[in-house]
């Protein structure tokens, strides 16, 4: 596709349930990042992927969270047991390769409802 | 850790120049950007400057660095409705493994 895809748009679910979210990065793009984007608050960064590898893990809010990524493209993030305060847009970026991180471009995010 | 701040709201008349400022906490940014966040849609990166350059313009945009203040500033000519958005001004460092740190966004309103 022309630029990055993210499914679901939306997703609404139930405290306690797990929720995967999908990121489909622009072809041939090796670093791929999320982020969160909480009511009132800026964009958090989460994780990123250069190749199938996330050196860095720590922007994770919880051991809840999880990423990975498969083949150099799709990237799932995955929250389990999900709580309310997980309601947010996460969005998902990528670039040609880290050296390029400054320029990334963006989803249109995936939108998180916790009931 | 390091913070970036800006105005939650600006509101300006079609046709005039919006000025939207950003402070930062980081003295050793890499690159400071801007990006805009249209209603549905994802961030687009509008443009972006090096640490050492004070001024980088683009067509109606132009952005000013303060280094010595840690003040970034975007600057849009000739403020169209097309300019509604939010705008979010962030950074990164080379020192933090370039992680891009944002602010929580400024929504520009266009008067008619």
């Amino acid at each position: 596709g022309a630029g990055v895809s993210q499914s679901p748009s939306n997703k609404v679910t139930e405290k306690g349930k797990d929720v995967e979210l999908r990121c489909d990065p622009i072809s041939g793009h090796t670093a791929l990042y999320w982020y969160r984007q909480s009511l009132g608050q800026g964009l958090e960064f989460l994780i990123y992927f250069q190749g199938n590898s996330a050196p860095d893990k720590s922007g994770l809010p919880s051991d809840r969270f999880s990423a990975e990524r498969t083949g150099g493209s799709v990237s799932t993030l995955t929250i389990q047991r999900t709580q309310q305060e997980d309601s947010a847009v996460y969005l998902c970026a990528s670039s040609l390769g880290l050296a390029n991180h400054n320029e990334q471009f963006f989803g249109p995010g995936t939108r998180l409802t916790v009931l | 850790g390091e913070d970036v701040e800006q105005s939650l709201f600006l509101s300006v008349r079609e046709g005039d120049s919006s000025v939207i400022n950003c402070t930062y906490t980081d003295s050793s940014s890499t690159y400071l950007y801007w990006y805009k966040q249209e209603p549905g849609a994802g961030l687009q990166l509008l443009t972006y400057i090096f640490s050492n350059m004070d001024m980088k313009q683009d067509q109606r945009l132009t952005v000013l660095l303060n280094k010595k203040d840690k003040h970034l500033s975007l600057r849009i000519a000739d403020t169209q409705t097309g300019d509604s958005a939010i705008y979010f001004c962030a950074e990164s460092d080379a020192n933090r493994d370039d992680k891009i740190i944002f602010g929580k966004g400024t929504r520009l309103h266009i008067l008619p």
